[in-house]
């Protein structure tokens, strides 16, 4: 079945340091990949996607690329800031599955200013 | 604006009751889901709805039944054979297209003593 391993947390830094929190899945077909962020006591919201191979999804100065030899869809940003601290997960949905989407455990960031 | 809506977000229960969760989306999604998150956990799957007058269960489904009587509503009912029901509940929709995020609603904290 489909699964996705997050990088485990949680994940501390100072304000303006360069982030990566790992993703990487197994999958039967060809999913699209998500990035969602949750702030505390709220639903999680969509940060950003990719579709296909290669493809290279933003938002808000986050970034992540769909690796398809890797299998891997890490989150990237080039300098935090306090207001990023949330939880993040990475998660796919397969329409071989009927479209239903699987989660990491999610990561728990901190920025410290 | 549209958006998802869960009501109440804060519900206590008396353990052998049963509780329903309301879930409302304006966003015209065929699809709905519901998802159980425990503390630093990521999101299991309790049920899933492809279209009104149809469900299907998640990883997670015993002790929960649901209804999809009508495109915009998808309630959940946490009955007393739920071993373990105290929990963050989310309600999330997409539509059925590939690649198609979910949509959060911010979800119901569940106390059961």
């Amino acid at each position: 079945g489909d699964s996705v391993t997050q990088m485990e947390g949680p994940v501390t830094l100072s304000e303006e340091a360069f982030l990566t929190i790992n993703c990487t899945y197994t999958a039967t077909g060809y999913p699209s990949l998500f990035w969602y962020v949750q702030y505390p006591g709220e639903g999680l919201q969509l940060l950003l996607k990719a579709t296909k191979a290669d493809d290279k999804g933003s938002n808000k100065g986050f970034e992540a690329t769909y690796r398809k030899e890797t299998t891997s869809f890490h989150l990237e940003k080039g300098s935090v800031q306090v207001s990023d601290s949330a939880v993040y997960f990475c998660a796919l949905s397969d329409l071989t599955n009927a479209g239903k989407s699987t989660f990491g455990d999610g990561t728990t960031l901190t920025v410290k200013p | 604006d549209g958006g998802i809506t869960q009501s109440p977000k804060y519900l206590f229960r008396k353990e052998g009751q049963n509780v329903t969760l309301s879930c409302e989306q304006n966003l015209n999604h065929d699809a709905m889901y519901w998802y159980r998150q425990d503390p630093g956990q990521g999101l299991r799957l309790i049920y899933y709805s492809q279209i009104v007058n149809d469900f299907q269960k998640g990883d997670i489904a015993e002790g929960y039944s649901v209804s999809r009587e009508k495109k915009e509503s998808f309630p959940l009912t946490v009955t007393s054979a739920q071993k373990n029901p105290t929990a963050f509940y989310l309600c999330a929709s997409s539509n059925t297209r590939g690649g198609s995020p979910l949509h959060f609603g911010n979800g119901t904290r569940l106390t059961v003593t």
